[in-house]
């Protein structure tokens, strides 16, 4: 099974801060790669697919990058809303499994 | 618009067994895997399990495999997942999802609200 490990596991914030997130995948999975952001009580919404495409209606503040095993989501400038849990997974192979999630807080 | 919600949660005794249903609207279920996805209190997403658009193909997270089944009717767009032998660890908040495209691999683009599954005696 592929491990997906998220760092840092919380980070704090100020708004207009630029953050970055990395995940790893123990194994390659070229960019089969998504992020879900999720908010408490709430279900995850899916950020970023393929690794690096935005998902329709994601404010471009958000982006990804990475391919094979490192991976990365970058929020250009942090807005109110975004404070949340952000999770990746890979979809290489079954099990689809989850990075830990990294809690994006406020400063 | 794509709905997606989720029913049967509740209570169970240890052992005991409990079906989830998923009945999906705004889109055509019948073209779309699907996938659940469960979240313990206070814990990350974990991944459970997976149904091709037409049932034929299943996956299932290795802590499920075995007790917990997925199914499919795509007559009535609706999702389930049957528990089986269930355990305090299973205790958690279970969504299904859609997949964005319709086949495997895919990432999951539409979320129900959720169901609590709370395992105690």
């Amino acid at each position: 099974d592929i491990q997906m490990t998220q760092s840092p596991s919380s980070v704090s914030a100020s708004v207009g801060d630029r953050v970055t997130i990395t995940c790893r995948a123990s194994q390659g999975i070229s960019s089969w790669l998504a992020w879900y952001q999720q908010k408490p009580g709430k279900a995850p919404k899916l950020l970023i697919y393929a690794a690096s495409i935005l998902q329709s209606r994601v404010p471009s503040r958000f982006s990804g990058s990475g391919s094979g095993t490192d991976f990365t989501l970058t929020i250009s400038s942090l807005q109110p809303e975004d404070f949340a849990t952000y999770y990746c997974q890979q979809v290489k192979t079954f099990p689809h499994s989850f990075g830990g999630g990294t809690k994006v807080e406020i400063k | 618009q794509v709905q997606l919600v989720e029913s049967g949660g509740g209570v169970v005794q240890p052992g005991r067994s409990l079906r989830l249903s998923c009945a999906a609207s705004g889109f055509a279920f019948s073209s779309y895997a699907m996938h659940w996805v469960r979240q313990a209190p206070g814990k990350g997403l974990e991944w459970m399990a997976a149904i091709s658009y037409d049932g034929s193909n299943k996956y299932f997270a290795d802590s499920v495999k075995g007790r917990f089944t997925i199914s499919r009717d795509n007559s009535k767009n609706t999702l389930f997942l049957q528990m089986s032998s269930l355990r305090a660890e299973d205790t958690a908040v279970y969504y299904c999802a859609k997949v964005r495209r319709g086949e495997l691999p895919d990432y999951l683009d539409y979320w129900g609200q959720g169901a609590l599954v709370t395992v105690s005696s």
